[in-house]
């Protein structure tokens, strides 16, 4: 079982609709959940972090976490073409990404105009 | 301000030679990071720093790979007598201690 675990994709959504992003994590000693944005050919940026159960939203773009049932999610609203990317899921052992972050493989997305 | 940088953007080497990354972190940042992605692959750690010490560095694959860190500068990571399976992107990553790490445009590594 791999210690992170996404669906590769791809994951085609039409413009202005909900995508949804989920992420599995098997280290029940997890303390912080990253979503990452990768461009083709690009270097990752992050785009929400989260610690705490519950939801956290930053503009279009909600955070979920349960950790019970080790599971986190992405939601972003109202889908735009330039959201088209691999999104990557990160888990760390550290508070606030101060140790490694162990990596999901990504899952790509697709936003059709 | 500055992000994270590093250099070589692309390197080419055959098998069997040395090759040495360069990664500037963000200044102030006192925390350093090594990844390495293979092509259509997740990320990989290999190296974490805080200051000039490395805490962790179970990621190195094999002995060939090392790392060191100047202070809470520049760190250079080298990989002796590469392989054909060395060839990924190797991305550096900075954070302010404790934070969220911000990463580099990262180095293109081909081993032919």
């Amino acid at each position: 079982q791999k210690e992170v675990e996404q669906n590769s994709g791809p994951l085609s959504v039409p413009e202005g609709a909900i995508a949804s992003l989920n992420c599995t994590y098997s280290d029940r000693g997890s303390q912080s959940f990253f979503w990452y944005r990768q461009y083709s050919g690009k270097s990752p940026e992050l785009i929400m972090f989260i610690y705490s159960n519950g939801d956290k939203e930053d503009g279009r773009f909600t955070a979920q976490l349960n950790k019970a049932s080790q599971y986190v999610s992405l939601l972003i609203r109202d889908s735009q073409p330039s959201d088209s990317a691999t999104y990557l899921c990160a888990v760390s052992r550290g508070m606030s990404g101060a140790q490694k972050l162990v990596f999901g493989q990504g899952t790509r997305l697709t936003i059709n105009p | 301000g500055a992000g994270v940088s590093q250099s070589p953007s692309n390197k080419v080497t055959e098998k069997g030679k040395d090759v040495e990354l360069r990664c500037d972190p963000i200044s102030g940042h006192t925390a350093l990071y090594w990844y390495r992605q293979r092509l259509g692959q997740g990320l990989e750690f290999l190296i974490y720093f805080q200051g000039n010490s490395a805490p962790d560095k179970s990621g190195l694959p094999s002995d060939r790979f090392s790392a060191e860190r100047t202070g809470e500068s520049v760190s250079t990571l080298t990989i002796q007598r590469t392989q054909q399976e060395d060839s990924a992107v190797y991305l550096c990553a900075s954070s302010r201690y404790p934070d969220t790490q911000y990463f580099g445009p990262g180095t293109r590594l081909t081993v032919l």
